[in-house]
């Protein structure tokens, strides 16, 4: 079955540790998104990718790295200069060229900083 | 980036017809709009896209007026399990990916 795959579902961390959320698409889709969403509120952009080996910023990219060195792969990594880093984060991707049925999203991961 | 603006939330009752809408003043000329609907911890799922006119599927319409300046989501009789936050996107096909706040929808019996 085709679809993007976030893992882990649950994620605990330390204060000062560095965190890598992972993001797998099966969909042949050129683009991948990373977003942030905290409880009541909006999905917020982390970071983009539209192409393989190219990503840009988002609204919120402070604190976040990313690299896209496969198209099926768009890893996540909330360092610890993310002052408050546990939300849930969200994964998307999406085809680029002509009419679309929109952005495929994962099931998403709740990060806790403990 | 064209802007949008929607309901923050909205009320119906099971089996009514429930209309969103969002409002895009400063739409493109390619850009799309395209509407998703969100479950509590889960991703938002894509529900409909359309340029002009009217586009209708197996779950919903929109609606987009000759100016394109706004956009209606309608949802035909709805059911409890439609209670969820709606998205309204405006953008270049899928490559504007900023969500607003959305419209928080609560169908009641």
């Amino acid at each position: 079955d085709g679809g993007i795959t976030q893992s882990p579902k649950y994620l605990f961390r330390k204060e000062g540790q560095n965190v890598t959320l992972s993001c797998e698409q099966n969909l042949n889709h050129d683009a991948m998104y990373w977003y942030r969403q905290d409880p009541g509120q909006g999905l917020r952009l982390i970071y983009y990718s539209q192409i393989v080996n190219d990503f840009q910023k988002g609204d919120i990219a402070e604190g976040y790295s990313v690299s896209r060195e496969k198209k099926e792969s768009f890893p996540l990594t909330v360092t610890s200069a993310q002052k408050n880093p546990t939300a849930f984060y969200l994964c998307a991707s999406s085809t680029s060229k002509g009419r679309t049925l929109g952005a495929f999203f994962g099931q998403g991961t709740r990060l806790t900083v403990v | 980036l064209a802007k949008t603006t929607q309901p923050i939330s909205m009320d119906s009752y099971e089996g009514q017809e429930v209309n969103i809408t969002c409002s895009h003043n400063n739409i493109a000329t390619n850009d799309y709009i395209t509407w998703y609907q969100q479950f509590p911890s889960q991703g938002p799922r894509f529900i409909i896209q359309g340029y002009k006119t009217k586009v209708t599927n197996e779950v919903a319409s929109l609606f987009i007026p000759a100016d394109r300046k706004s956009s209606t989501l309608s949802l035909p009789r709805v059911s409890l399990s439609d209670t969820a936050v709606y998205y309204c996107l405006v953008g270049d096909i899928n490559n504007d990916m900023r969500f607003g706040a959305g419209t928080r929808l609560t169908v009641k019996p």
